[in-house]
């Protein structure tokens, strides 16, 4: 069982569309993160969000973190070929050893020119 | 240089052989953990180690050994690799928060 679901699995856009991806759990998180990684490399942390509610912005990369910790999102505005890349979120769970990250399955991404 | 390396970048092996993958890391950090990636199955922790006297078993440490040499290496050993092996490897390093910085990967074939 994944303990963070992430949707869509796959998405293609146009160029200088916006869209959402989600990352969803029914166990409450310490905190979140958003990693990308891109063919032949590893992930790249983007952010990480703490606080229930909290958003965070990252140029045109909007982070939020549900209120109750459980889940968070990822907009980004007027997407561009560059934003192409597999993207997972991982975090600590709160009941759980806080020295382990669960991993999404994640949301391969790719924005078309 | 890239602060999380990993030897080799590519290996194609055959069912039974012994293989061992390398890490090493310049961050100075002592947290250490070996991933596998599948598609559609993310990350999944393997082993991971908080210092040189600290080793821990993640979710899929069947058939899978490690040493960690030094503060700045880790190495992960597949005994007898088998066909269901075949995957992405990542290394990564954390301090004490829980933020990942990872390794560029192994991309290992088992025939």
């Amino acid at each position: 069982t994944q303990l963070l679901e992430q949707s869509p699995q796959f998405l293609s856009i146009q160029e200088g569309e916006n869209l959402t991806v989600y990352c969803n759990s029914s166990s409450v998180f310490s905190s979140l993160q958003w990693y990308r990684q891109e063919p032949g490399e590893g992930p790249v942390l983007l952010v990480t969000v703490v606080t229930g509610g909290e958003v965070k912005k990252l140029k045109r990369l909007t982070f939020q973190f549900g209120d109750a910790r459980k889940d968070s999102s990822l907009h980004i505005t007027a997407a561009q070929p560059g934003d192409t890349g597999l993207y997972l979120c991982a975090g600590p769970p709160y009941s759980g050893s806080a020295r382990q990250l669960t991993f999404g399955s994640g949301t391969q991404l790719t924005v078309l020119p | 240089d890239a602060d999380v390396t990993q030897t080799p970048r590519n290996r194609i092996t055959k069912t039974g052989k012994r293989i061992m993958l390398e890490c090493s890391q310049t961050k100075g950090h002592d947290r250490m953990y070996w991933y596998r990636q599948d598609p559609g199955l993310g990350l999944r922790l393997i082993y991971y180690s908080f210092d040189v006297k600290d080793i821990n078993k993640g979710e899929i440490s069947d058939g899978y050994s490690v040493s960690r040499q030094a503060q700045a290496k880790f190495s992960l050993s597949l005994e007898s690799a088998i066909p269901n092996q075949t995957a992405l490897y990542f290394c990564a390093t954390s301090d004490s928060g829980s933020e990942q910085y990872f390794g560029p990967g192994t991309r290992l074939t088992v025939t």
